[in-house]
């Protein structure tokens, strides 16, 4: 079983419209969680970094929300555009070299 | 944009070839690491190496190598290509000097068809 969950697998919306991704994690010892935005034909790229202590980061229409508790992460786009189509993919180190990836959540925004 | 080039984009190549993909980087970083991502499925580490002549295998069982012979350069080579080995394969790097909070810059991969 992966350690890296995300849901929903694919999500469709419109544009204008909000959205909320989700990734649950097990890994332990936690060092970080960071999402990653990669779209069709290219390879990932950094969207937030989130550690232990922080709870919520921005990073324009990006939110992203971490509860160490439950081991949940969320990635909230606020009034989606066309462009956010993409696969955003969760994920987590394990002490200082290990990286664990989700399979990613495939959003498509129409118009 | 992460300054991190991976060559050729595309690949169609018969069984049994010998296949070598590359991968540079322009940022200095000491940490590269190639991936195989195959659709719906988590990206897997094949390879990895944190600096001149360090080179380790990953978690991925691979017939693949590397060699880092130079700090921005970073090939994969596949010494008999089979069917098996079709799939996208993602390079990248990561600073050592920002540690554990530093991302990892990827190339646009190569997708790689073995027919």
């Amino acid at each position: 079983k992966n350690q890296v969950e995300q849901s929903p697998q694919s999500l469709i919306i419109l544009e204008g419209k909000n959205c909320t991704l989700q990734c649950n994690y097990t890994v332990s010892p936690f060092s970080n969680l960071r999402w990653y935005k990669q779209d069709t034909g290219r390879g990932p790229v950094s969207l937030t970094i989130m550690t232990f202590s922080e709870n919520t980061k921005s990073n324009g229409r990006y939110t992203a929300t971490l509860d160490a508790d439950t081991k949940q992460s969320s990635l909230h786009i606020t009034a989606s555009q066309l462009s956010d189509s993409a696969s955003y993919i969760c994920v987590v180190r394990k002490g200082a070299n290990n990286l664990f990836f989700g399979t990613g959540t495939r959003l498509t925004v129409i118009p | 944009e992460a300054d991190i080039y991976q060559t050729p984009r595309y690949l169609v190549i018969g069984t049994g070839k010998k296949i070598t993909l590359e991968c540079s980087q322009t940022m200095g970083h000491d940490k590269m690491y190639w991936y195989q991502q195959d659709p719906g499925m988590e990206l897997h580490l094949i390879h990895y190496s944190y600096g001149v002549n360090s080179t380790e295998k990953g978690d991925l069982s691979s017939e693949s190598t590397v060699s880092r012979i130079r700090t921005e350069h970073f090939p994969l080579t596949l010494e008999s290509a089979r069917p098996s080995h079709t799939s996208q394969y993602l390079c990248a790097s990561r600073s050592f000097e920002q540690g554990a909070n530093s991302p990892l810059h990827f190339g646009n991969g190569t997708r790689l068809t073995v027919t």
